[in-house]
C-alpha cells in the first residue's frame, strides 16, 4: 500500500537553529499539505500545494517558516530560526487533487526545540 | 454500548461494547467529512468518509452518521477491540473548493479488556 513518506521522524534542535522536514507524497497525488499538530490538539494546516503552486499559506508564519515543492512531487518545510513554541509534530498529507478526495497522512516528524 | 450526546474528550468502554464518538462541525457549507484514527506517536489514519448527500455510510465495523440540520457527525464502532484505542478526529471541508481539511477536537477512546 502506498504511503506518504516523511523524514526525519524525530528532530531535536536548539532554538535559533534551522530545521528542515521532507515529504514524499503518494505517487500521482497532486495536492500536498503540511499540518502542524501540538500535543493534545488536532492538526492545523500550515500550507497547501496544488502541484508546485501554493494554494493556501495563510496560516504559515512566513517570517520563519518556508515551504517549497519545486517539481510538484516532494516537498520541504523549513523553519529558521526555530523557537521553543515550534515544538510539535509536523504532518505531511496528500490527495489526488483538491478537496473531496481522501487525504492520506504520513507518520509525521516530531520536532523538539530546546 | 456506550454513547454520548455531546463531544467528550475521552470515552472509556469495555471490549465488545459498541462505541459512539460525536463531533460537531463548524461550517454549514462543508459537504465532505472524514473520520481519522490516530495512535500515539503516529499520523492520522483514514477510517471512513461521507459526503453531504448521504446520511449514513458503513464500513467494516464502523458506521458514520451525518445530521446536517444540527451540523453533527458521529462514528459508531461495533464490537470495540483493544486495538481501537486511539484518538479519533473528525475533519471537514468544502468539496470542489480546493480548501484543506479542518479538524475538530479529538476524542480519546480507551478500551479495556
Amino acid at each position: 500500500e502506498a504511503e506518504v513518506a516523511q523524514s526525519p521522524r524525530y528532530k531535536i534542535t536548539e532554538k535559533s537553529q534551522a530545521v528542515a522536514f521532507w515529504c514524499d507524497p503518494i505517487s500521482g497525488h497532486a495536492t500536498l499539505y503540511w499540518y502542524r499538530q501540538i500535543l493534545g490538539q488536532g492538526p492545523e494546516l500550515l500550507v497547501q500545494f496544488q502541484d508546485e503552486s501554493v494554494v493556501d499559506d495563510s496560516q504559515l508564519p512566513k517570517d520563519r517558516f518556508s515551504a517549497e515543492r519545486l517539481k510538484g512531487v516532494d516537498s520541504t518545510l523549513k523553519i529558521q530560526p526555530a523557537e521553543l513554541g515550534d515544538s510539535a509534530m509536523y504532518l505531511c498529507a496528500s490527495s489526488k487533487h483538491g478537496s473531496g478526495n481522501t487525504i492520506y497522512f504520513g507518520e509525521g516528524s516530531w520536532l523538539t526545540v530546546v | 454500548g456506550e454513547s454520548v450526546g455531546l463531544h467528550l474528550p475521552t470515552l472509556s468502554v469495555q471490549e465488545g461494547d459498541n462505541s459512539i464518538i460525536n463531533c460537531a462541525y463548524s461550517n454549514s457549507a462543508s459537504d465532505y467529512f472524514i473520520w481519522y484514527k490516530q495512535e500515539s506517536g503516529k499520523g492520522p489514519q483514514f477510517i471512513i468518509d461521507i459526503r453531504s448527500n448521504m446520511d449514513k455510510r458503513q464500513g467494516q465495523r464502523v458506521t458514520v452518521l451525518l445530521n446536517k440540520t444540527v451540523k453533527h457527525l458521529s462514528l459508531q464502532i461495533a464490537a470495540t477491540q483493544p486495538g481501537d484505542s486511539a484518538v479519533y478526529f473528525c475533519a471537514e471541508n468544502i468539496d470542489q473548493a480546493g480548501t484543506a481539511l479542518i479538524f475538530g477536537k479529538g476524542t480519546t477512546l480507551s478500551v479495556s479488556s
